[in-house]
């Protein structure tokens, strides 16, 4: 069955960077577009970025457009999320989401990992 | 900045049939919102349940439908069952922009 584990999550001081990782299983990795969805202690879920299942096209939320940078390994099924010069206001629960045939559909979640941004 | 708003909460009583609503500030909400339900309880990852408007996944309940209402895009849960408590999500693509929006979840208290 589908499994998506994050990791990469954890404490880190404003203005600094992170990158979190997200392994992909039981279905072809590459047939499909994933996403990164978080969410802030208490709040509701915010979409960030997608990248098309060949890697080659990605898009952004206003909100992190110029600070993360979303990629993936379609040889080792990880989907990647880059983030930089961090503000508290980036503390969150970070999922990766797979999508169904379209990018446009979610269908899979992971079980999220947390980021916390220290001021 | 498109503002997807959807109920803030609901309750509904067990056995009983409730629909929650999701309005998009940038006008109707069509079959090209592809619009996408989750339902998530404290502690979880949320779970998807409807996708592109009316299409359930192979894990959704018979109970649930989604549908397009008025401009809005719709979950309706008949035969509620308390395990339905919990937020509802509702999602939709802005295709001129190439991105998503969530709504700010439904609370869904089953009384």
């Amino acid at each position: 069955q589908v499994h998506l584990v994050e990791s990469g999550g954890g404490v880190v001081q404003s203005g600094r960077s992170l990158k979190l990782s997200c392994a992909a299983s039981g279905f072809t990795f590459s047939g499909y577009g994933m996403h990164w969805v978080r969410q802030a202690p208490g709040k509701g879920l915010e979409w960030l970025a997608v990248v098309l299942s060949d890697g080659n096209e990605q898009y952004y939320a206003d909100s992190v457009k110029g600070r993360f940078t979303i990629s993936r390994d379609n040889s080792n099924d990880t989907l990647f999320l880059q983030m930089n010069s961090l503000k508290t206001e980036d503390t969150a629960i970070y999922y990766c989401v797979k999508s169904t045939g379209r990018a446009t559909n979610f269908d899979f979640w992971g079980q999220g990992a947390p980021v916390t941004v220290a001021s | 900045q498109t503002v997807v708003t959807q109920e803030p909460s609901l309750t509904v009583s067990p056995g009983g049939t409730v629909t929650l609503t999701c309005a998009s500030s940038s006008g109707s909400v069509t079959t090209n919102s592809f619009a996408n339900w989750f339902h998530q309880k404290p502690g979880q990852a949320p779970r998807a349940l409807i996708y592109s408007t009316n299409q359930k996944h192979s894990w959704t309940p018979a109970r649930v439908s989604g549908s397009l209402l008025g401009g809005t895009a719709a979950l309706t849960l008949s035969g509620v069952q308390p395990e339905d408590e919990g937020e509802y999500y509702c999602m939709v693509y802005l295709s001129g922009f190439r991105t998503w929006v969530f709504g700010g979840g439904t609370h869904l208290t089953v009384l």
